[in-house]
This record gives C-alpha cells, sequence and structure tokens, in this order.
C-alpha cells in the first residue's frame, strides 16, 4: 500500500533549529514535496525534491533519500510565524499526490 | 482574480441536500484537483481532471461528482450530503506536462458542515 509517515506535532524554540521528518512507501516515485499550512489557511508550496542530497532555500532546506524513503525539511533561526503545519506529500506517477498527515510545528518564545 | 477562489468560504448545510462547491482559475492549469481534509488525517484525493472535458476519481470519490467543461472551472457536487462528508474542502491546479512533479497550486477552501 501507499505510506506516508510524518510526526504528528513538534515543539520547538525560536531561533533554534528544527528537523521534520517523513517517511514514505508508494507504488512509484516522481518526487516530494513539502508544503506549509497556517491554521484555517491553504496549503503553500516550500520545497520539491526529486534526487538526493540536500536543496536549500534560505532559511529552509530539504533532504532526500530514495533508496531509504526518507525526506526532512530543516528549519532554521525559528520564527514565530514559522508555527504551521508542515505537510509531506509523494508524487506517485500517476498524476497524483499521496499526503502525510502533517506536523503541527508550534514554536515557543 | 489572481489564483485560485473558491465559493463559499463556509456553509452549513441540512442532510440530503444537494450541494455544489464553486473552483475558479484564472492560470490556465490544465490539471485541477478537489481533496478533502479532516483532523488527524491527510489530504485526501476525492476527484482530479488532467484537462477540459475529463475527470478521475481519486481516493475517496463516493457521494461526489465534478464536471470539467472549460479550462477554469471545476466545480464538485454533493448529490446527497451526509453528515460524514463535514470537513475542509480544497479546489487545487498544476501546470501538468506528464512528466511528473508539479507543484499545485491551493485555493482558500470551503468549510463543510453537513447537520
Amino acid at each position: 500500500g501507499q505510506n506516508i509517515d510524518q510526526p504528528t506535532e513538534m515543539t520547538a524554540t525560536e531561533g533554534a533549529i528544527v528537523q521534520i521528518n517523513c517517511t514514505y512507501q508508494t507504488s512509484g516515485f516522481n518526487g516530494l514535496f513539502w508544503y506549509q499550512q497556517h491554521a484555517g489557511e491553504a496549503p503553500t508550496f516550500l520545497s520539491y525534491n526529486v534526487l538526493d542530497g540536500l536543496e536549500e532555500k534560505g532559511r529552509f532546506s530539504s533532504f532526500l533519500s530514495r533508496s531509504k524513503g526518507y525526506s526532512y525539511l530543516l528549519l532554521k533561526e525559528l520564527q514565530m510565524k514559522d508555527s504551521a503545519s508542515y505537510l509531506c506529500a509523494v508524487d506517485d506517477g500517476n498524476y497524483q499526490l499521496i499526503w502525510g498527515a502533517g506536523t503541527k510545528l508550534i514554536i515557543k518564545p | 482574480i489572481a489564483g485560485i477562489t473558491q465559493a463559499p468560504t463556509s456553509q452549513i448545510l441540512a442532510a440530503g441536500r444537494r450541494m455544489t462547491l464553486r473552483c475558479t482559475q484564472d492560470m490556465r492549469h490544465n490539471a485541477m484537483y478537489w481533496y478533502r481534509q479532516d483532523l488527524g488525517l491527510g489530504l485526501r484525493l476525492i476527484h482530479y481532471s488532467n484537462t477540459a472535458g475529463t475527470t478521475g476519481k481519486g481516493e475517496v470519490p463516493d457521494g461526489y461528482s465534478v464536471s470539467r467543461a472549460n479550462t477554469d472551472d471545476f466545480p464538485l457536487t454533493l448529490a446527497s450530503a451526509v453528515p460524514s462528508q463535514t470537513s475542509v474542502y480544497f479546489c487545487a491546479s498544476s501546470d501538468s506536462n506528464g512528466n511528473g512533479g508539479d507543484t499545485q497550486y491551493f485555493g482558500p477552501g470551503t468549510r463543510l458542515t453537513v447537520l
């Protein structure tokens, strides 16, 4: 079956670094997405990885290991506005995204 | 209009009633999607359309229907609403080139409550 796993909730301190993990088992693979979703709002695109390695984009970085079925999103210099849910999604190669349940990130001052 | 719009923003509906959720995009994206989002669950695909005139079933299509008469509009209809269809509904679109890895862009969502 198709499965995306990520932690339900994480807590971190303002100014710190946090890593949100995602593991996946899908029938096909055509890349992995990370989205950010603030409470009551729509998901917005953060990153896309299709090759192994680290992609850096400002304070956010995303890593992919296809052989391990594993990705992480790294957030540096955390700000209060980073409090949100972070959704991991895999393109299974059939024009559809398989979504994880999301990780709620709580930032404390 | 910029991006994707959905209407209504929220709705309370009596069970058994028919309801159409509207979705319009102005990005000329060929692919469009309807998802529902429930607490503790990931986004679940209801129906999708790869191009105008075609539609397909997603993970949870029962009780829902869609049409894609043109590129911009992708309405979702609940023929006879039931309480289990209480959810937040998101419409999304992508510029699909057939090679995968297409970023999906989301509308603001419709919060639907069926009593």
